[in-house]
Order: C-alpha cells, then sequence, then structure tokens
C-alpha cells in the first residue's frame, strides 16, 4: 500500500530562518513526486512535481528534492507569507495520488 | 491563468438528501478527479475520470456516489443520500494529459456540512 508521512506535523520559524520539511513514502512504481501548498480553507496549490531520485526543483525561495525513499522541501530565508500547510503527495502504479497529513508552517515576523 | 472552479463553495444539507457538486476543469485537461478532506485529517483520493469513464476508485467511492460529465465543461460529483460522515471538503482536480503523474490543478473546494 502506498503510504506518505511528513515531518514534522508543525514547525514555527522565525522569518529568515531557513529550514527544511521532510517526506518519506513508499510507493509502488513510483512515477512522481508532489508539493502543494495549502491556506486555511482553500484548495492544494502546485509547487513541485519531481520524477525521479537525485531531481531538484527551485522555485522562489523554496526548493524541492527526491532521493529513493524520501523528499525535502527546503526553505531559505522565510517570511511570513510562507505560513501554510505544505503537503507531499505521490503517484504510483495504483493511478491514484496519495497525500501525506502535511506539515504546517508559521513564520513569525 | 486557467484555474479550476467549483461550485457551490458551501452547501448544507440534511442527512439522506441528495447533493451535487459542480466543477469546472481547465478547458484543455483530459483527466479529472475528485477528493475530500475531512477537517484536521488528509486530503484523500476518491474518483479519476477519463474519456467519459471512472478509471479509478477509492474504497470511500461506494454506491453513493457517482461522477458525471455532462457536458463539454462541466464535472459533477453526486452522493445520493448523504450522511454526517459526508461533511468535508470536496476539492475538483484536473490534469491536462492522458498519462500517469501529470500534474494535478485542485479548485477552491466545496465545504459539505450535513446536519
Amino acid at each position: 500500500e502506498d503510504q506518505v508521512t511528513q515531518s514534522p506535523e508543525a514547525l514555527r520559524l522565525q522569518e529568515g530562518e531557513s529550514s527544511s520539511l521532510n517526506c518519506s513514502y513508499t510507493v509502488s512504481g513510483l512515477r512522481g513526486l508532489f508539493w502543494y501548498r495549502q491556506d486555511p480553507g482553500k484548495g492544494p496549490e502546485f509547487l513541485f512535481t519531481l520524477y525521479s531520485a537525485g531531481e531538484e526543483k527551485e522555485k522562489e525561495r523554496l526548493k524541492a528534492t527526491l532521493t529513493k525513499k524520501e523528499s525535502f522541501l527546503h526553505i531559505t530565508a522565510p517570511k511570513p507569507e510562507d505560513s501554510a500547510t505544505y503537503l507531499c503527495a505521490v503517484y504510483g502504479n495504483t493511478g491514484k495520488l496519495i497525500f501525506g497529513q502535511g506539515t504546517t508552517l508559521q513564520v513569525k515576523p | 491563468e486557467p484555474e479550476v472552479t467549483q461550485t457551490p463553495s458551501h452547501q448544507v444539507t440534511q442527512m439522506g438528501q441528495e447533493v451535487i457538486l459542480r466543477c469546472v476543469p481547465i478547458s484543455n485537461h483530459l483527466y479529472f478527479y475528485w477528493y475530500r478532506q475531512i477537517l484536521g485529517q488528509k486530503v484523500e483520493f476518491l474518483v479519476s475520470f477519463y474519456n467519459n469513464e471512472i478509471s479509478e476508485k477509492s474504497e470511500i467511492f461506494d454506491d453513493q456516489f457517482s461522477v458525471e460529465r455532462p457536458d463539454g465543461s462541466n464535472f459533477t460529483l453526486k452522493i445520493r443520500s448523504t450522511k454526517l460522515e459526508d461533511s468535508a471538503m470536496y476539492f475538483c482536480a484536473s490534469s491536462q494529459l492522458a498519462t500517469a503523474a501529470d500534474t494535478q490543478y485542485f479548485g477552491p473546494g466545496t465545504r459539505l456540512t450535513v446536519l
């Protein structure tokens, strides 16, 4: 059974304090790993897709990396507007996108 | 920028009533999906739909659920006889390509409250 575990569940940072969010996964035939951002009461907003181990993607203060067992979302010098829940999801041979519980990030000014 | 839209944003219904949640996927997308998120829990896959057929469905998607693409733009989720435990946010998503692992773009959701 495909499974995604994200850690930590919650993370509080000071503005400018860099950190990383972890996504560990088990999947039958990884076809893609996705990162989304979700604001309260809203739908997931697409950030990155990673397809193979060693791949990296960057967007503004965010950088996503992928290994055979986990993915990291690195946040460099975060700002208060980066506060949100970050979701990791995997797509494998089941043909279903499976989400983790998410990491809720709070960035204080 | 094209986006997935959903109506209504909030639906309140009585237990046992039928509800229809509506979605307009991004116009050139070929795959459509429904997900649900119970408050405080994970986003859960319900069903995927391609070429007017269900491609995959989860164990949650039982006989009380159905999906339809009634015209060229809308995609609907029907819940025949709502239960209290159906209260959740329901998200529609769409992806462009008919190949696995294409990025899915999500709508803003419909909050369903069953009383």
